[in-house]
């Protein structure tokens, strides 16, 4: 199957920008996704990206792709505490007859130092 | 809270035994999918269903199996239990993936998940 890859580990000073890298390798992707986990709980969308999209704003996120390299990036602007969490990339994958799936990254945990 | 519930929230069993988890979907949604997550694996796509019938299926055991009943919710059934299935697992939940086109950007609401853990 195809992979979706990232850091395992971030760790940042609040305050400060957190950037969460991840690279896919289904060039047929239509959409990626970012995905926000916190202790105990599921997973929460924070943000998607159309894949003729370069870049996508919402408040103190920002998703980049560079669909050349298939590498997606999410940026959180003035990390809080409250931003540790893990974060999963994910990538809608066709499986023919009109059927997708997400494949998931393994997860980056991001962990901010107060 | 994303409209997604499952039950129950912890099980405990033995090697061995059969369990089965349980999924109500978001309001209106149509499709269902199980992921299993666990440290060395990650999450992996387990099975989708749409309207009562199976969609996709990804990295599934034969051990397991699920079904959508007519209400929509949906049931994993994990059967000949081994230590490696202790593990969360979660539901999601989407309107419709594809109608025959092209793919929408048709979010999948999570669950909080099962934790399984098989002794």
């Amino acid at each position: 199957g195809e992979d979706v890859e990232q850091s395992l580990f971030l760790s940042v000073r609040e305050g400060d920008s957190s950037v969460i890298n991840c690279t896919y390798t289904d060039s047929s992707s239509t959409y990626l996704y970012w995905y926000k986990q916190e202790p105990g709980a599921g997973l929460q969308l924070l943000t998607y990206i159309f894949s003729n999209m370069d870049m996508k704003q919402d408040q103190r996120l920002t998703v980049l792709l560079n669909k050349k390299d298939k590498h997606l990036s999410l940026r959180i602007a003035d990390t809080q505490t409250g931003d540790s969490a893990i974060y999963f990339c994910a990538e809608m994958e066709g499986r023919g007859a009109g059927s997708y799936q997400l494949t998931f990254g393994k997860g980056t945990k991001l962990s901010v130092i107060p | 809270d994303s409209g997604v519930t499952q039950t129950p929230k912890h099980l405990i069993t033995a090697t061995g035994q059969r369990v089965t988890l349980r999924c109500s979907p978001r309001s209106g949604d149509l499709s269902v999918y199980w992921y299993q997550q666990s440290l060395d694996q990650g999450l992996q796509f387990l099975i989708q269903y749409y309207n009562g019938e199976e969609r996709a299926k990804g990295n599934i055991l034969e051990r397991f199996s699920a079904q959508q009943f007519p209400d929509l919710h949906s049931e994993l059934n994990l059967s000949s239990l081994e230590l490696g299935d202790s593990a969360l697992y979660f539901c999601a939940s989407s309107v419709d993936w594809a109608s025959g086109g092209a793919p929408k950007a048709d979010t999948q609401y999570f669950g909080p998940g099962t934790r399984l853990t098989v002794l």
